[in-house]
């Protein structure tokens, strides 16, 4: 069955490391997005990603980064300038860039604690 | 500014009661999709619903129907004859392309439905 991978459900950080989140799918879609999910602030954008090699900051890009080497994968990286990491951290792809035409797909999600 | 607008944070009903969820957002674009999610406690989103901008009919699904208003860019959610199962996380949301010409979506905050038995 196609969809969308992340791993680790659950990720524990200490305070200055930086950590990565992974991201895969297997649904051939072009487009792919990070979004954290803080309590009573909904779904905010990190960073997404329209083609290979190619990616834009969204609405809360500092503190993080990512790569997108192959289509099948976005890895997100939480780095240490993160001040405020803990937070539940949701990936998700579409099938092309001109449109949801087909809505999004979403992973089941990270939960990143600093620890 | 906030794109989307879910103005009712909690709602508690009793099993059985109808719950309706608003949804007001904001767009520049003329081409536009709006949709509906479901998060219970698991954390993953359930897709409920898209609708775009050019299809202003109603919708039913057995106990879910949606409004869509383009006069008052409002696109409600009603659970009737709601059940225990319906209790979790609602979000609306609102893809749109803007200046980037890239479809995004941006989220609501939320309401937090909860059906007691």
């Amino acid at each position: 069955d196609g969809g969308i991978t992340q791993s680790p459900k659950y990720l524990f950080r200490k305070e200055g490391q930086n950590v990565t989140l992974s991201c895969e799918q297997n649904l051939n879609h072009d487009a792919m997005y990070w979004y954290r999910q803080d309590p009573g602030q909904g779904l905010r954008l990190i960073y997404y990603s329209q083609i290979v090699n190619d990616f834009q900051k969204g609405d809360i890009a500092e503190g993080y980064s990512v790569s997108r080497e192959k289509k099948e994968s976005f890895p997100l990286t939480v780095t240490s300038a993160q001040k405020n990491p803990t937070a539940f951290y949701l990936c998700a792809s579409s099938i092309a860039r001109t449109g949801p035409i087909r809505g999004y797909t979403f992973g089941s999600g990270t939960r990143l604690t600093v620890v | 500014a906030q794109k989307v607008t879910q103005a009712q944070t909690e709602i508690s009903v009793v099993e059985k009661e109808d719950v309706t969820l608003d949804c007001v957002y904001e767009t520049r674009d003329t081409t536009y999709y709006l949709f509906w999610y479901k998060q219970p406690p698991s954390g993953e989103l359930v897709f409920l619903i898209r609708r775009n901008s050019f299809d202003e009919q109603n919708e039913i699904s057995g106990r879910y129907s949606w409004n869509f208003q383009k006069s008052t860019s409002s696109f409600n959610f009603t659970i009737t004859a709601s059940q225990v199962v319906d209790s979790a996380v609602y979000f609306c949301a609102l893809s749109e392309a803007g200046l980037s010409n890239d479809y995004k979506l941006s989220f609501g905050a939320g309401t937090t439905v909860t059906v007691r038995a």
